[in-house]
């Protein structure tokens, strides 16, 4: 069965620093994408970065990064020079073929980041 | 166009109604997927249509059915809810031969009385 876990249920970051959103996960699906979305208070779920399981070097979108470590099962987002539009939701999810033909997405339990001035 | 639209944004109904909810999107996309989401909690999936067929139900209870009338629309038809169903409901797509992101619209607040 496929695992996403978010151990850190909240966070705070100051304006203009740099903060690491933690993601494990577990799978024994070869082939697998990792995926990190951001749900601000008005709830839409907003696509910030993918990592391929087969992908070599770690993703970068922007200031968004995914520290993607194959061996510990670990994909943790870094957001970098926060600014306070950063403050929502960030789900952790992951895809994987299912039986039949197409894909699933299963999330993690999110964790709320918090950008003070 | 790289949307994809919900409607109605809010809906409060009665347990004994029937109510639909409605998803668009214009960007050729051939999967569409609802999830439902409690407040506070991660979304969960119900249900996945692949080439306007169903390819994946969650095991979600009949008084929610999905409905694909074409490639660009995705409904779900509620009737006879409990106060338990209310909750967010987000419908995405994703291109199958394509990007491997999910778009998502901005969801349908749902409340059951």
């Amino acid at each position: 069965a496929q695992k996403i876990t978010q151990t850190q249920p909240g966070m705070f970051v100051q304006e203009k620093e740099a903060v690491t959103l933690d993601c494990t996960y577990d799978t024994s699906d070869p082939s697998y994408g990792l995926f990190w979305y951001k749900q601000p208070s008005s709830g839409e779920m907003i696509f910030l970065i993918y990592q391929g399981s087969y992908d070599q070097q770690n993703a970068t979108e922007g200031r968004y990064s995914l520290n993607f470590q194959k061996a510990r099962k670990s994909a943790n987002l870094v957001i970098s020079a926060s600014q306070l539009g950063d403050s929502a939701m960030y789900f952790c999810a992951m895809r994987n073929p299912v039986q039949g033909g197409g894909n699933k997405l299963t999330f993690g339990t999110g964790t709320q980041l918090k950008v003070e001035l | 166009d790289t949307e994809v639209t919900q409607t109605p944004k809010h809906l409060v109904m009665g347990m004994t109604n029937k109510k639909s909810l409605k998803c668009e999107q214009h960007m050729g996309h051939r999967a569409m997927y609802w999830y439902k989401q409690k407040a506070k909690k991660p979304p969960e999936l119900m249900f996945v249509y692949s080439y306007e067929k169903l390819s994946i139900n969650e095991s979600v209870p009949s008084r929610f059915s999905p409905e694909c009338p074409n490639s660009s629309l995705l409904n779900l038809h509620l009737h006879a809810l409990q106060p338990e169903d209310s909750a967010l409901y987000l419908c995405a797509s994703r291109d199958r031969g394509g990007d491997e992101k999910l778009f998502f619209g901005s969801g349908t607040q749902l409340s059951v009385l």
